[in-house]
C-alpha cells in the first residue's frame, strides 16, 4: 500500500509570490490534514479536509488556503509569501480524522527568499 | 497556551536499557493519543497510539501508558537501540477535533552504543 505522497519535496520562492503544494493520501483515506513545522513553533495545525469539505482550521491568516478533490488528493496554497512562511509543510492522511491513526508524508521544504 | 507538553527537551540512554519519554496534557477533551518518531527534514513516523478507554497499549518494543487522572502519558522503549535515536513527539486529539492533532514540542532521544 503506497504511503502519503507530497510534491514537490523542495521549493524556493520569492517574497510576494504564491505557492501550491500537493498531497496524495493513502488509498481509502478520506481525511487530509496540513501542518507547518518551524523550529520556533513546532508542529502547528493548518486545516483538515474530509470528503472535499474543510472541517477544521487552525490559527493561520487567510493567505493559507486549501482544497480537497473527489479522489481525496489535497492542495494547499499560500499567497503573498513572507519570509516567515519558510517551513516544512506536512500533510497527514487518516481514515476519518478524529480518533484514528494519522500517517504523514515526507513534507515539502519551502524556503522564501 | 500549550495543551500538550513534553517537558524534557532531550534524553540520553545506553543501548539495551529502557527509554522513557513523558508527555502531559491539559485539555480534558483529549481522548486519543499518539506517539511519533521524526528525523530532521522528514515527516513524522507513526509509532503507537492509545485510546482513553485503555491505560496501556503495547506493540513490540514500544509500550504507551496513559494516566487519565494525572493527564499524563509515557512511551517506554525496551530495549533501546541506536536506531531509535530521533525526535519523539506525542500528539493528542478528540472526537470533535476533526483531524487536528495537537503536538508537544518533542524530546530528542539519543541512544548510545
Amino acid at each position: 500500500k503506497a504511503g502519503v505522497t507530497q510534491t514537490p519535496r523542495y521549493l524556493i520562492k520569492t517574497r510576494g509570490q504564491q505557492v501550491t503544494l500537493s498531497c496524495s493520501p493513502i488509498s481509502g483515506h478520506r481525511s487530509v490534514s496540513w501542518y507547518q513545522q518551524t523550529p520556533g513553533q513546532g508542529l502547528q495545525f493548518l486545516f483538515e479536509y474530509f470528503s472535499e469539505t474543510q472541517r477544521n482550521k487552525g490559527n493561520f491568516p487567510g493567505r493559507f488556503s486549501g482544497r480537497q478533490f473527489s479522489n481525496s488528493r489535497s492542495e494547499m496554497n499560500v499567497s503573498t509569501l513572507e519570509l516567515g512562511d519558510s517551513a516544512l509543510y506536512l500533510c497527514a492522511s487518516s481514515s476519518f480524522g478524529g480518533r484514528s491513526e494519522a500517517f504523514f508524508g515526507q513534507g515539502t521544504r519551502l524556503t522564501v527568499v | 497556551d500549550q495543551q500538550v507538553k513534553q517537558n524534557s527537551p532531550s534524553l540520553s540512554v545506553q543501548e539495551g536499557r529502557i527509554s522513557i519519554l513523558n508527555c502531559d496534557y491539559t485539555n480534558s477533551m483529549f481522548d486519543y493519543f499518539l506517539w511519533y518518531k521524526k528525523y530532521p527534514a522528514e515527516g513524522p513516523t507513526f509509532l503507537i497510539s492509545i485510546s482513553s478507554i485503555k491505560d496501556k497499549n503495547e506493540d513490540g518494543r514500544f509500550t504507551v501508558f496513559l494516566n487519565k487522572s494525572a493527564k499524563h502519558l509515557s512511551l517506554h522503549i525496551v530495549p533501546s537501540q541506536p536506531g531509535d535515536s530521533a525526535v519523539y513527539f506525542c500528539a493528542a486529539s478528540s472526537g470533535t477535533s476533526y483531524g487536528k492533532l495537537t503536538f508537544g514540542q518533542g524530546t530528542i532521544l539519543t541512544v548510545h552504543p
